[in-house]
């Protein structure tokens, strides 16, 4: 089965600095990969998926993420964090045998403080 | 574009009573999905349709739960009875088949 493990439950970072929230995958074949954010009491958003190309994908808010295949990692980066950054995120992996649904990590916790 | 709209956004009931859920998706996308969220975890796939068609229903407890899409667009996700551990988030989301899903901000059920 496809999955995704989140390894931390929260990530503390100061405002103004680089902030990374991990992912490792398990995947028959090649992944699709993808990264949500949840603020509070509000569904999950898009920020960005990986399918095929270039190792590191760009998507909203400033938020990029890098794809490892030797280390299957699929870490989610942004140069410099923004208090309104605080939030979950989740990293999900296309499950091949329903379609394009996703299957979820448990969720990292990101706390930026001012 | 409109997003995907869910009713009730909370929803209290007491155990062995029964409860229904809405979504209207995008117009336009033909795939919806029903999620449970359980408190500190990620979403779990409960329901797929394909337009109207139910094409994965395999995590769906259909002891007590049912769901529906009628004409292939809005949905309705039904409890009957709920219990004490059906209390969590349902997310419905959808998407025009190959794009990312696109997320409802769910029904917070607790059972009591």
């Amino acid at each position: 089965a496809q999955s995704v493990a989140q390894p931390e439950d929260q990530v503390n970072v100061a405002e103004g600095n680089p902030l990374t929230v991990k992912c490792t995958y398990s995947v028959s074949g090649n992944p699709y990969l993808f990264w949500y954010v949840q603020y509070p009491n509000r569904g999950l958003q898009f920020l960005l998926k990986y399918i095929t190309g270039d190792n590191l994908v760009k998507g909203s808010y400033g938020f990029e993420a890098e794809f490892n295949k030797s280390q299957t990692s699929f870490h989610l980066k942004k140069p410099s964090a923004l208090v309104s950054d605080s939030a979950l995120y989740f990293c999900a992996v296309r499950d091949s045998n329903s379609g394009y649904a996703l299957n979820f990590g448990k969720g990292t916790s990101l706390l930026v403080t001012p | 574009e409109a997003g995907v709209v869910q009713s009730p956004r909370y929803k209290i009931i007491e155990k062995k009573q029964p409860v229904a859920f809405w979504c209207n998706p995008i117009s336009g996308h033909n795939t919806l999905y029903w999620y449970r969220q359980n408190l500190g975890q990620g979403p779990e796939l409960l329901i797929r349709y394909e337009n109207e068609e139910a094409v994965d229903d395999s995590q769906l407890p259909k002891d007590r739960f049912s769901a529906e899409r009628l004409k292939g667009v809005d949905s309705t996700l039904k409890i009957q009875p709920a219990e004490l551990g059906d209390s969590a988030v349902y997310l419905c989301a959808s998407s025009p088949s190959a794009s990312p899903l696109h997320f409802g901000n769910g029904t917070r059920l607790t059972v009591t």
